[in-house]
């Protein structure tokens, strides 16, 4: 079944350092691919998706592509903040089904002053 | 503008209690989702519906139970708590089954059973 993999954490950076998230899928059919933040004690809030090979998602300085020739959808930022501690989840959905939605595992990002 | 709401945000149950987690959202959407998301799992889906008197089983139903009376409300019923069952649940909706859209989160509701 369709799945993904994402980076394990936790991962700490210091303020302005740039931040990769490895995310790869699997899946049959047409995925549509999210990252989803979680700040503490709050619920999954969209930062970005990407419904089609070669789309870029992007959102506060956050930025994904759809890379379908190596089934990634790596996140990045170039330059983090404190306010960016949080954890981030991968997910798939398949195009023609929401109902099925897969994440994957999450990773704690803590950014230091 | 609430979004989706979720009640209890923490409970603590003894095995064999039961409990109904309650799921509210305004947004008029159709589909609703019960997830439970456990440490190094990410999010794994319970039950799922896609409208007013519709429910349907999801990866990991066993030991649960859901029902969708009134659009805008989805409850999560616990029969007889497990410890196995001890996890943070999050309730999610979506105005349309298509995948490229998003889900809408609530807050969560952490469930200890001792």
């Amino acid at each position: 079944g369709d799945s993904v993999t994402q980076m394990e954490g936790p991962v700490t950076l210091s303020e302005e350092a740039f931040l990769t998230i490895n995310c790869t899928y699997t899946a049959t059919g047409y995925p549509s691919l999210f990252w989803y933040v979680q700040y503490p004690g709050e619920g999954l809030q969209l930062l970005l998706k990407a419904t089609k090979a070669d789309d870029k998602g992007s959102n506060k300085g956050f930025e994904a592509t759809y890379r379908k020739e190596t089934t990634s959808f790596h996140l990045e930022k170039g330059s983090v903040q404190v306010s960016d501690s949080a954890v981030y989840f991968c997910a798939l959905s398949d195009l023609y089904n929401n109902n099925d939605m897969r994440f994957g595992a999450g990773t704690r990002l803590t950014v230091k002053p | 503008n609430a979004g989706v709401t979720q009640t209890p945000k923490f409970r603590v149950l003894k095995t064999g209690q039961s409990m109904t987690l309650l799921c509210a959202q305004d947004m008029n959407h159709e589909y609703m989702y019960w997830y439970r998301q456990d440490p190094g799992m990410g999010l794994r889906l319970i039950h799922y519906s896609v409208g007013e008197g519709t429910t349907a089983k999801g990866e990991v139903p066993d030991g649960y139970n859901v029902s969708r009376l009134k659009k805008q409300n989805f409850l999560l019923g616990l029969e007889s708590a497990a410890p196995s069952q001890t996890s943070v649940y999050f309730c999610a909706s979506s105005w349309s089954q298509r995948g490229n859209q998003p889900q809408h989160f609530g807050d969560g509701t952490r469930l200890s059973i001792l």
